[in-house]
């Protein structure tokens, strides 16, 4: 099955400085990729996906890269701010078989200094 | 728009006594729904998931259960609950044979 890898485990910046994490994913078959933030006592929020047919999307201060070939992935957050410390997943799955669940990494608390 | 309730907020149950989570949807026909639980710390592990009302595939064995009685309603039940069944329960949906899934705010169920 599906095995997905998130690095790093914490994350301190400075306000206004980037933040980068990276996720490895083992089945090349995958083919969905999706970023969710969450909030202490909160259920995981939807940030930003992407799919295989794409490398690279972005919205706003926030951006996805994704290299099939060495299968990683990775979230980019420009100019970050204060209220974007949460506890960050990223996630995997194969579209269109019978498995329709997510397979996620371990999870990267970022942590933004003001 | 579509949106997703999950009840009770908090739970301490006993060991050893029943449980029952409930989780709906709205706003949306033939979603697919999921069970995650979330140990302190770590990440979202798969429970259950459900293709439609009374279909229920599981991911793990263990001391849970779930059903769909009806197409927007996904219930995860125990008969007896273990001091292991703590944790953050967390409920989603997603739209059939696509993403993304949206979370529920989630149940944390403490056993004493």
């Amino acid at each position: 099955g599906e095995n997905v890898e998130q690095h790093p485990s914490t994350l301190s910046v400075q306000e206004g400085d980037s933040a980068v994490i990276k996720c490895t994913y083992s089945d090349s078959a995958s083919n969905y990729f999706p970023w969710y933030k969450q909030e202490l006592g909160k259920g995981p929020q939807l940030i930003i996906d992407i799919r295989s047919n794409v490398g690279e999307k972005k919205d706003q201060r926030i951006a996805v890269t994704l290299n099939k070939t060495a299968k990683h992935f990775s979230l980019h957050i420009t100019e970050t701010q204060p209220e974007d410390s949460a506890v960050y997943f990223c996630a995997a799955l194969t579209l269109d078989t019978g498995r329709r669940a997510l397979t996620f990494g371990s999870g990267t608390r970022l942590q933004v200094q003001p | 728009s579509q949106t997703i309730h999950q009840w009770p907020a908090t739970l301490v149950q006993p060991v050893g006594s029943p449980l029952s989570l409930e989780c709906t949807v709205e706003g949306t026909s033939n979603p697919n729904l999921y069970w995650y639980r979330q140990a302190a710390g770590r990440g979202l592990q798969l429970l259950f998931y459900s293709v439609g009302i009374g279909q229920i595939s599981s991911e793990v064995p263990q001391n849970l259960s779930a059903s769909r009685p009806q197409d927007r309603q996904f219930i995860l039940s125990s008969k007896k609950l273990l001091l292991s069944d703590s944790g953050f329960y967390l409920c989603a949906w997603g739209d059939t044979g696509n993403q993304p899934q949206h979370f529920g705010d989630g149940t944390r169920l403490s056993i004493l």
